[in-house]
């Protein structure tokens, strides 16, 4: 079946730009987690979806940053005004079950954001 | 928070010849995942593996909970398994079960 999907692969954009990925998780899986990536390093949990709630943003770095997922399903992260830090891959992963039971996250392909 | 060190950083390879890659954490989990992460950035599930031990093909994981390490090992190995391997975990503190991943291991293997 169709694993997590992320678009655009990438995207340059230039400082104090507002920009938009976009997550499409596996059907029918109830937790959606975003990542942040930078170069050399392991992924850092940015915020949690279970369906529509968003219910941790506590990795989210500045008020700049804002996700949603309105019906439970495609999520959209935001970075408004972007700046050169904000350059690094964003992942996106989704789990089927909710959080008091762990179960395995799969991993999109990401979006490299470059921020000139 | 929680800590994952993963060892050893660097890891460079004959193909054909046998690793074992380590993930200590610092606090008791309910989720230990193994990935490998391609040059493209594909994060491909390993293992799913809070304790016990698994095998797929070439690979197999160990998870010792009570002794909060994990080991993955790589067989045989080929140009393709180069990448860099990541251990993640989940906490059992009551988070809302992000991951929290180490540094990774980077893995090169020469033909």
């Amino acid at each position: 079946g169709a694993g997590v999907s992320q678009s655009p692969r990438y995207k340059v954009a230039k400082r104090g730009q507002d920009v938009a990925l976009r997550c499409d998780p596996i059907s029918g899986h109830v937790s959606l987690f975003w990542y942040q990536q930078a170069l050399g390093q392991g992924p850092e949990f940015l915020t949690y979806f279970q369906n529509e709630a968003q219910l941790d943003k506590s990795g989210l770095p500045s008020d700049r940053f804002f996700a949603e997922r309105p019906e439970g399903s495609v999520s959209t992260l935001k970075i408004q005004r972007t700046q050169q830090e904000d350059s690094a891959v964003y992942l996106c992963a989704s789990s089927l079950v909710h959080r008091a039971v762990t179960d395995t996250q799969y991993f999109g392909p990401g979006t490299r954001l470059t921020v000139l | 928070g929680i800590q994952v060190e993963q060892s050893p950083p660097d890891l460079i390879l004959q193909e054909g010849a046998n690793s074992t890659l380590r993930c200590n954490f610092s606090d008791s989990v309910n989720n230990l995942q193994w990935f490998h992460q391609n040059p493209w950035g594909q994060l491909i599930n390993l293992f799913y593996i809070p304790s016990g031990t698994k095998q797929n093909g070439r690979l197999s994981a160990t998870t010792v909970a009570t002794e909060r390490y994990s080991l993955l090992y790589i067989s045989s190995s080929q140009t393709t398994d180069s990448g860099v391997y990541f251990c993640a975990v989940e906490g059992d503190g009551g988070s809302q079960g992000n991951l929290i991943f180490g540094k990774g291991t980077k893995l090169s293997v020469k033909p």
